[in-house]
């Protein structure tokens, strides 16, 4: 079964400054998609990032970017130019590539709070 | 556009009662999962649906049941509430099979007491 491991529960960072959120993941699988997404206090989770896991180039959404190393299981995001907005729970995604089910597995978060 | 909406947003149920929780995906979207977030963990697949019918079902008892309408909107049923089913409900529509993520909802929050 695929698992994803989250070992940060709290993460800090000044305004402006960048800050690199970790996750790990275990499968034996090829073909798969890994996501980040935000939960903030309303509750909704966004999604932030998306990485397909045949491809070798990082993803990037502005301040968003991934470092994505395929061999050692490991997807972090990092964010640039920190806003009072980035103060959320940072949750890490794994989906299945095929399979009848497509189901999300989290991680346990990571509750990032962004200093003024 | 409206986004994935949830109904209620919050309720409260006494052990042992029954509960329904609707779900409303984006137009257009056929696919619609639930999760349960308990506090403090991250959500917790139950139940996915294309086209009408299951796809999946996660490692929930069968007190948990779910069903989607032809109009894509969903319903997820719990009977005999436990006081361990207080969580956050969260819908997540897509329009294929969630290749490119999934949309969420903001869910809601149930109380068992």
């Amino acid at each position: 079964a695929q698992t994803v491991t989250q070992s940060q529960p709290e993460m800090s960072v000044q305004e402006a400054e960048t800050v690199t959120l970790s996750c790990t993941y275990d499968t034996s699988e090829s073909d798969y998609y890994l996501f980040w997404y935000k939960q903030p206090p309303s509750r909704q989770m966004i999604l932030v990032i998306r990485q397909e896991a045949y491809k070798q180039q990082n993803a990037t959404e502005n301040r968003f970017s991934v470092n994505f190393q395929k061999a050692a299981k490991s997807f972090s995001l990092k964010i640039s130019d920190s806003q009072l907005g980035d103060a959320a729970m940072y949750f890490c995604a794994y989906r299945s590539g095929g399979g009848a089910t497509n189901k999300l597995i989290f991680g346990t978060g990571t509750l990032l709070a962004v200093q003024p | 556009d409206a986004g994935v909406t949830q109904s209620p947003t919050h309720l409260i149920k006494t052990r042992g009662q029954h509960v329904t929780l609707r779900c409303s995906p984006i137009s257009g979207h056929k696919s619609v999962s639930w999760y349960q977030q308990v506090l403090g963990q991250g959500p917790q697949f139950i139940f996915q649906y294309y086209e009408k019918e299951e796809r999946g079902r996660g490692n929930f008892p069968d007190r948990f049941s779910a069903r989607q309408f032809p109009n894509y909107s969903s319903e997820l049923n719990v009977n005999a509430l436990l006081l361990g089913d207080s969580a956050l409900y969260l819908c997540a529509s897509s329009t294929g099979q969630g290749a490119y993520g999934y949309t969420f909802g903001s869910g809601t929050r149930l109380t068992v007491v």
